[in-house]
């Protein structure tokens, strides 16, 4: 059981919206650790999107974006494309754990 | 551009140890910049962090795996090892390489990737 909670799946249409939530508690999200943002093609190794909360690597697209509050994240995809289809992953540390700790991975759908 | 590839034997006897190799190329890991960490996933499954080493050799292992994990170093080929012993088929997994940028007060995130490696426990 992972101690960052994430939705199994979202689904949106082309062009839409959406958002994956990132749950923790005061031991890690709520403790001032940052949370870093995942994309994992299916058969391929997972590329980092977000780092330090909202902070995009060269090369992401403005189209992701990642914010934090209290002791949950969110990524914000917008204009969603085909080519997002992927399973995104939250990642912190916890303090209580002394561990870096993952979310269970959230599989986002393009209808 | 910093690369990593993982490289292993790929399947493993149950109660013998597997071992993987991660070879680093664009960047020294003697840089002192970062640690190198390693992380599974099963099939099918989530992201599961193993532990990270220092050029110098420091290591830390996730509780769950202290025991039977030993993370090295060797800085002469610019590679960093992974050892897990007494494996049972629960370890079957892809097994990555990473570069971790590791800060005490915002913790750190996984900045690169290999490719990843299966290995596959079974008789």
């Amino acid at each position: 059981q992972s101690v960052l909670t994430q939705p199994p799946s979202v689904s949106g249409a082309p062009g839409q919206r959406v958002t994956i939530s990132c749950t923790g508690s005061s031991s890690n999200i709520g403790t001032g650790y940052t949370v870093n943002w995942y994309q994992q093609l299916p058969g391929t190794a997972p590329k980092l999107l977000i780092h330090g909360n909202s902070n995009r690597p060269s090369g992401v697209p403005d189209r992701f974006s990642g914010s934090k509050s209290g002791t949950s994240a969110s990524l914000a995809i917008t204009g969603l494309q085909a080519e997002d289809e992927a399973d995104y992953y939250c990642q912190s540390y916890d303090t209580s754990l002394s561990d870096y700790v993952f979310g269970a991975g959230t599989k986002v759908t393009v209808l | 551009q910093m690369q990593l590839q993982e490289s292993s034997t790929g399947l493993v006897k149950p109660s013998e140890t597997l071992s993987l190799t991660c070879t680093v190329s664009g960047d020294s890991i003697s840089n002192g910049r970062y640690y190198w960490g390693w992380i599974r996933q099963p099939p099918g499954k989530g992201l599961e962090y193993i532990g990270k080493v220092f050029y110098s050799g420091s290591t830390y292992y996730t509780p769950s795996l202290t025991s039977r994990v030993t993370i090295s170093v060797d800085t002469s080929k610019n590679q960093f090892l992974l050892r897990l012993s007494s494996v049972t088929a629960a370890d079957t997994a892809v097994y990555y390489c990473a570069v971790l940028t590791s800060d005490s007060s915002t913790g750190g995130f996984f900045g690169s990737w290999g490719q990843g490696a299966l290995v596959i426990v079974s008789s």
